[in-house]
């Protein structure tokens, strides 16, 4: 069965960083979403991306995040300059809206990476 | 903006019995999609099941079971023959299908199943 895949699991980054969280969505998706769940708390979301552009943006999603689908299976999140705050599990989900196709109006969600902000 | 409410944040359950965990949600839409996702400790979101508003008929998938009052708002999730491996945080999600290109999940703060044996 088709699946959603993240990496890296784990990333341990130092404040003031770069950090880029790679996902490759199921193959025939269209729609693609980020979502950050701080320790405790619940799923929040991030942005979703269709047709090569951003589509919705949460107040959370600055200057500082931006998204990108480089080669047409890849799917990142970048965050320029992390802060403490990041620290937080990031998943990526995928959504194909066929109205042809059944449960296509699901989002399927990848096994998350653990972001730690030092 | 669509809410969601899940007020029971920790429950408890033997196993093989019924556990009902619930959730209502707040929109001024009609068409809408809502899913209840399940968190082990892996902390991988999965899905559990799915019900489509303009449906009557509650979903139903093996021995997990929907409780959807639209009226009511109400979306509540019945685990039948519970099992040790349900426990996990349950979270339920509400999406709208209103047209465009915005179809982000608005989730719950969760529920905190434990499965006793």
């Amino acid at each position: 069965e088709p699946e959603v895949t993240q990496t890296p699991s784990h990333q341990v980054t130092q404040m003031g960083q770069e950090v880029i969280l790679r996902c490759v969505p199921i193959s025939n998706h269209l729609y693609f979403y980020w979502y950050r769940q701080i320790l405790g708390q619940k799923v929040e979301f991030l942005v979703s991306f269709y047709n090569n552009e951003i589509s919705e943006k949460s107040e959370i999603f600055d200057d500082q995040f931006s998204v990108e689908r480089p080669d047409g299976s890849n799917f990142t999140l970048k965050i320029r300059s992390t802060k403490l705050e990041d620290s937080a599990m990031y998943f990526c989900a995928s959504s194909a809206r066929d109205r042809g196709l059944p449960g296509t109006d699901t989002q399927y969600f990848g096994p998350g990476t653990r972001l730690t902000v030092l | 903006a669509q809410t969601v409410t899940q007020s029971q944040p920790e429950m408890s359950v033997q196993e093989a019995e019924t556990v009902t965990l619930s959730c209502t949600y707040d929109t001024s839409e009609s068409n809408y999609y809502l899913f209840w996702y399940k968190q082990p400790p892996s902390r991988q979101m999965i899905l559990v099941i799915r019900q489509e508003a303009y449906k009557q008929q509650n979903a139903t998938e093996n021995r997990f079971s929907v409780n959807f009052q639209k009226a009511a708002k109400s979306f509540s999730l019945k685990i039948s023959d519970s099992q040790l491996g349900d426990t996990a945080m349950y979270f339920c999600a509400f999406r709208t299908n209103s047209g465009g290109s915005n179809y982000k999940l608005t989730f719950g703060k969760g529920t905190l199943l434990t499965v006793n044996p």
